[in-house]
């Protein structure tokens, strides 16, 4: 069990760029997770994957934001046309149940 | 709509005292709820969860919560803080109603533990 991992750990863009972030689950956890976090607040939930379907996205997912998991296994999110609201932590997780989801140490998005 | 609030942004003890993080939540229904614990510069890490068994609930690092349905609590308590459990601390809502995963957190603690 080596733990959820996301690259980068830090991404800084210049506002209009498009960016993408990678998450690895742990192996055979068949859920993932997304969420962004700013300064003093918790996690917002973004979106959920179970396999390689995605079973459901906040409306705070604009539609500049798209992320995939091909096969089930790592997944990707996207922004594209980033702006400086974009900037925060962005958390994977993963899980095989929904009373425990493991965390990755997050990537960290600045846009300046 | 599920939500949940944490009384406090910034709480400080001293060492060896009583930690004391407090959660309250809204919902329809119980909920299934958890605490979790974030270090600097780390993912955040389970501490311990209510999934309708026993009321009291113990956690990792001698943590433990009560659910309380009729004041719709769920707060933290440990007996004696360590100065390893100063961090940020998020309490969090699952709405039980539904097969999706979705995890509403609070906005989070931060516990200070003076030497």
């Amino acid at each position: 069990d080596t733990g959820v991992s996301q690259d980068p750990r830090h991404k800084i863009t210049k506002r209009g760029q498009n960016v993408t972030f990678r998450c690895d689950p742990i192996s055979e956890h068949n859920r993932l997770y997304w969420y962004r976090q700013t300064l003093g607040q918790g996690p917002e939930f973004l979106t959920y994957f179970q396999n390689e379907a995605q079973l459901e996205k906040s409306r705070l997912l604009s539609d500049r934001f798209s992320a995939e998991r091909p096969k089930g296994s790592f997944s990707t999110l996207e922004i594209q046309r980033t702006e400086q609201g974009d900037s925060a932590m962005y958390l994977c997780a993963s899980s095989t149940s929904r009373y425990e989801q493991y965390f990755g140490p997050g990537t960290r998005l600045t846009v300046t | 709509a599920q939500s949940v609030t944490q009384l406090g942004s910034h709480v400080s003890v001293s060492e060896g005292a009583l930690v004391l993080l407090r959660c309250n939540y809204s919902s329809s229904v119980p909920p299934y709820l958890f605490w979790y614990v974030q270090y600097p510069n780390q993912g955040l890490q389970l501490l311990l969860k209510y999934t309708s068994a026993a009321t009291l609930v113990k956690g990792i690092n001698g943590f433990e919560a009560e659910f309380k349905k009729s004041e719709t609590s769920f707060h933290l308590t440990k007996p004696s803080a360590h100065m390893s459990d100063a961090a940020e601390y998020f309490c969090a809502v699952s709405d039980r109603k539904t097969s999706y995963d979705k995890v509403i957190f609070g906005p989070g603690t931060s516990l200070s533990v003076i030497p």
